[in-house]
């Protein structure tokens, strides 16, 4: 079985530009999570998507941050201008259900690392 | 709200050397504590939760809801072992987790 794939593992792009990151969750898992990692900083919750519906975008840093999850598939994070203090770990996460037991262990991907220079 | 404190940023040991990774929280209601592991070029994986109470790759770690800890153990590392190691916490119903700023363990050989 497939893990979580993201794509691209690593980007680096001009401050102001716009950048991508891509994340298909493993087969049938209706939950899909972003996360990322600043440096220095703790590993920190952006957004929950059930299917294609964002439950919680609480963790999403500014309005320059956008979530898609079209179709309940794959999600695109697009952030739009970036800055400099946006370079970090991107990691994308999925699960099968959200209540107790085994179904609910969290998956991670490899993470997509972003430097803005 | 939330938190979780992993005290140590570096820890090393010797091969055979017993380690223990330190973890505190803070969380008013009762908190499903996992363990999550990520070695050189790979993806963060799930290595123990608290609800499990088993043993991987050697590892135990115990919910001690009075100290508010929930430790990482091992009593003889391995070179294996070398890895970053962070500590989070799912509160209730909640799904989201939260995460300590990781340990980074080396086992010397």
């Amino acid at each position: 079985e497939a893990g979580v794939t993201q794509f691209p593992s690593h980007s680096v792009i001009e401050k102001g530009q716009t950048v991508t990151l891509r994340c298909d969750p493993i087969s049938g898992h209706d939950n899909l999570y972003w996360y990322r990692r600043v440096m220095g900083k703790e590993i920190k919750f952006l957004l929950h998507f059930v299917k294609e519906s964002k439950q919680d975008e609480s963790g999403m840093p500014n309005n320059r941050f956008l979530a898609e999850r079209t179709g309940g598939t794959y999600s695109t994070l697009k952030v739009q201008p970036a800055e400099l203090e946006d370079s970090g770990v991107y990691f994308c996460a999925s699960s099968q259900v959200l209540g107790g037991g085994d179904g609910n262990t969290i998956y991670f991907g490899e993470g997509s690392w972003l430097t803005v220079v | 709200a939330q938190r979780v404190t992993q005290p140590e940023k570096l820890l090393s040991v010797f091969k055979g050397a017993p380690v223990e990774l330190k973890c505190n929280y803070s969380y008013s209601g009762s908190p499903e504590l996992f363990w999550y592991v990520q070695y050189s070029r790979q993806r963060l994986q799930l290595l123990l939760r608290h609800i499990s109470r088993e043993s991987i790759k050697g590892f135990t770690a115990d919910l001690n809801k009075g100290e508010t800890s929930f430790h990482l153990k091992k009593p003889f590392a391995q070179e294996e072992d070398s890895a970053m190691y962070y500590c989070a916490l799912r509160g209730g119903s909640n799904y989201k987790l939260t995460f300590g700023k990781g340990t980074l363990l080396t086992v010397n050989p």
